[in-house]
């Protein structure tokens, strides 16, 4: 059965930090694995896609890696802003390819 | 290209009442589906619809909870008989092709509270 765990499950820094949000999962036999932003009563925006072929994505500050092997990832979040407090969640595509397995999320503050 | 639609996004239910939660995917997705958030959870996998068919119902209960995504018209999450550990946010995402081949798009939630 596959799991998805985030580590550190609260984060709090001050503005300008570059940040580690760190992903595992149990089983490697994934399809691709993305990163989404939830903000507090909103909806998931998507961030990042890796299929399971890649090694990692970037888009703007944000850069994840992957790596299936060990069943990790990481989010990279460079110079972060106050605009970044979220909760970011990681997700797997998994169990059959047809359903995506959240982590519990991450919340992160960025503070001024 | 408006993005995934549900309505309504809150909706307050007596215990015993039926919910009914209502997505619209973004045009031209013929996949759709619903994740449940509890409070203080992640979120989990309901159910996978295409149209006119289930394509995955693991995730959702066996009682109470029915989905159906006709041909015309949104994707339809029923719960009959309300109760309090129904209260949640519930999630539809859309996606043009199957799972392995496109990323899944979320709307905005309806956030359901039991009384």
């Amino acid at each position: 059965k596959q799991e998805v765990t985030q580590i550190p499950a609260a984060l709090s820094v001050p503005e300008g930090e570059n940040l580690v949000l760190n992903c595992s999962f149990t089983d490697s036999a994934i399809y691709n694995l993305q990163w989404f932003r939830q903000d507090p009563g909103k909806g998931l925006t998507s961030l990042l896609l890796i299929q399971s072929s890649q090694r990692e994505q970037t888009s703007g500050r944000l850069n994840a890696s992957l790596d299936k092997s060990s069943g990790r990832s990481t989010l990279y979040i460079a110079a972060s802003q106050p605009g970044d407090s979220a909760t970011y969640l990681c997700a797997v595509l998994s169990g059959g390819y047809n359903k995506l397995i959240f982590g519990a999320g991450t919340r992160l503050a960025v503070h001024p | 290209n408006a993005g995934v639609m549900q309505n309504p996004r809150h909706l307050v239910r007596r215990r015993g009442q039926e919910a009914r939660l209502r997505c619209s995917p973004m045009k031209g997705h013929s996949h759709v589906y619903w994740y449940r958030q509890l409070p203080e959870e992640g979120l989990k996998f309901m159910v996978y619809l295409q149209k006119e068919n289930i394509i995955d119902e693991s995730g959702m209960p066996k009682e109470r909870f029915s989905a159906e995504f006709p041909k015309e018209g949104p994707s339809i999450l029923r719960i009959q008989q309300v109760v309090r550990g129904d209260s949640a946010a519930y999630f539809c995402a859309s996606s043009p092709r199957s799972p392995v081949e496109d990323e899944q798009y979320f709307g905005p939630g309806t956030r359901l509270t039991v009384t």
